[in-house]
């Protein structure tokens, strides 16, 4: 089975553009997690869906992050306009608690680079 | 509120020596932990996780873990490294579905021949 799959792994773009990373998560898991990874803010959850709906978004650090999980196959997370201080790798993780207890499975993650 | 202190933000050891990463925690409940480990370019891969029972976890690749309440620790232990060890590695601490982990700020681990 296919883990969960991100695009573009790679994005460099300039200040004030927007930004569209894309996260396809393993079929069957219910819940869906996008983090962010900085040197100086270690790993952080944005915003965690369950059976496509946000449930906890206090982590998405402004309005100029947004997310949408349309279906179960599929979630976006948008920056507009993007920043440097934006510059992160940002992964997408998905599960399916069995037993009780979660795992999450993370994609490979996307390195944004905002000039 | 939640939190993960990982104290050491780099550890080398040579290949076949043993190995402790050191993890504190900090929970209102009953504690969910977890350790993952990153390899370079990559996501990250879950190791062990405990949630109740035995205080002694097995993990994958050889990784064992020790819950002590008391000291609020949940160290990730191997007795022998081997150079595909090299990494980063995550303690977490979050509720039983798993969905609102902490992470620690990792450990990266170096091996030397």
């Amino acid at each position: 089975d296919a883990g969960v799959i991100q695009s573009p792994r790679h994005e460099v773009t300039e200040m004030g553009q927007e930004v569209t990373l894309r996260c396809k998560p393993i079929s069957g898991h219910n819940s869906l997690f996008w983090y962010r990874q900085t040197m100086m803010r270690g790993l952080e959850l944005l915003i965690y869906f369950n059976n496509n709906v946000p449930i906890d978004d206090s982590g998405m650090p402004e309005d100029r992050f947004s997310a949408k999980m349309p279906n179960a196959s599929f979630s976006t997370l948008k920056i507009q306009p993007s920043e440097p201080r934006d510059s992160a790798v940002y992964f997408c993780a998905s599960s399916l608690p069995s037993g009780g207890i979660g795992e999450l499975f993370f994609g490979e993650g996307s390195r944004l680079t905002v000039l | 509120a939640q939190s993960v202190t990982q104290p050491d933000i780099h550890i080398t050891v040579s290949e076949g020596a043993s190995l402790e990463l050191r993890c504190n925690y900090s929970y209102g409940a009953t504690p969910y932990l977890f350790w993952y480990v990153q390899s370079p370019g990559q996501g990250l891969q879950l190791l062990l996780k405990y949630f109740s029972g035995d205080t002694l976890v097995q993990g994958i690749k050889g990784f064992e873990a020790e819950f002590k309440r008391s000291q609020s620790s949940f160290n990730l232990r191997k007795p022998s490294v081997h150079w595909s060890d090299a990494a980063e590695y995550f303690c977490a601490v979050g509720n039983k579905a798993g969905n609102m982990l902490t992470f620690g700020g990792g450990t990266r681990l170096m091996v030397k021949p």
